[in-house]
């Protein structure tokens, strides 16, 4: 069956302009996060859906960063004013949301980012 | 909060022989943990998870993980390296909110490398 895809693959992009990355989920998958991924580093939370609603988005950088969920399957991240430091490799996940039990996450291949 | 250490940025082995992956943790509430794996431009892949039933845990491509609470350990391990096992190794960390999952805090990565 399909997995998560995300598009585009590759975005470069100059520093100042608006960006949006999207997310396409696991049909079903009632749960989506984002993670930033940067040079050398392991993958951060970004942000995580509940269906629609954002469930926590403590992880978002700074208010230049907002991601949307309108019909509870595809997401989008839209970066604002984006900056040299926002290049990064953006990967989303979704997993179903049994309560009480392990759900797990599954990743699409990522977004990688270049703002010159 | 919760964090993850991985010890070794790089490890380096000889086909053939073990391998050993050091990861550490931190939570105040017991944890699932996870060790996922990048090969290159390629997303993470689940390689095993720890979600509280038996501490020694198997993963696919004959890699297995110990989870050892006194030590806040969590080391993956196989016994004979492939040529095939060259990628990156991502330790993982979730809290359990009711008994289901929430966001993944990673570590920063091992960049497994193995010599013919």
């Amino acid at each position: 069956g399909a997995g998560v895809s995300q598009t585009p693959s590759n975005k470069v992009t100059e520093k100042g302009k608006y960006v949006e990355l999207r997310c396409d989920p696991i049909s079903g998958h009632t749960a989506l996060y984002w993670y930033r991924q940067s040079l050398g580093q392991g993958p951060e939370f970004l942000i995580y859906f509940q269906g629609t609603g954002a469930a926590d988005d403590s992880g978002l950088p700074n208010d230049r960063f907002f991601a949307v969920r309108p019909e509870g399957s595809v997401s989008t991240l839209k970066i604002q004013r984006t900056e040299r430091g926002d290049s990064a490799v953006y990967l989303c996940a979704s997993s179903l949301m049994d309560r009480g039990r392990y759900n797990e996450q599954f990743f699409g291949p990522g977004t990688r980012l270049t703002v010159l | 909060a919760q964090s993850v250490t991985q010890l070794g940025s790089h490890v380096s082995v000889s086909e053939g022989a073990l391998v050993l992956l050091r990861c550490n943790y931190s939570s105040s509430v017991p944890p699932y943990l996870f060790w996922y794996v990048q090969y290159p431009n390629q997303g993470l892949q689940l390689l095993l998870k720890y979600t509280s039933a038996a501490t020694l845990v198997k993963g696919i491509n004959g890699f297995e993980a110990e989870f050892k609470k006194s030590e806040t350990s969590f080391h993956l391990t196989k016994p004979s390296a492939h040529m095939s096992d060259a990628a990156e190794y991502f330790c993982a960390v979730s809290d359990r909110y009711g008994g289901s999952q929430g966001n993944l805090i990673f570590g920063k990565g091992t960049k497994l490398s193995v010599k013919p």
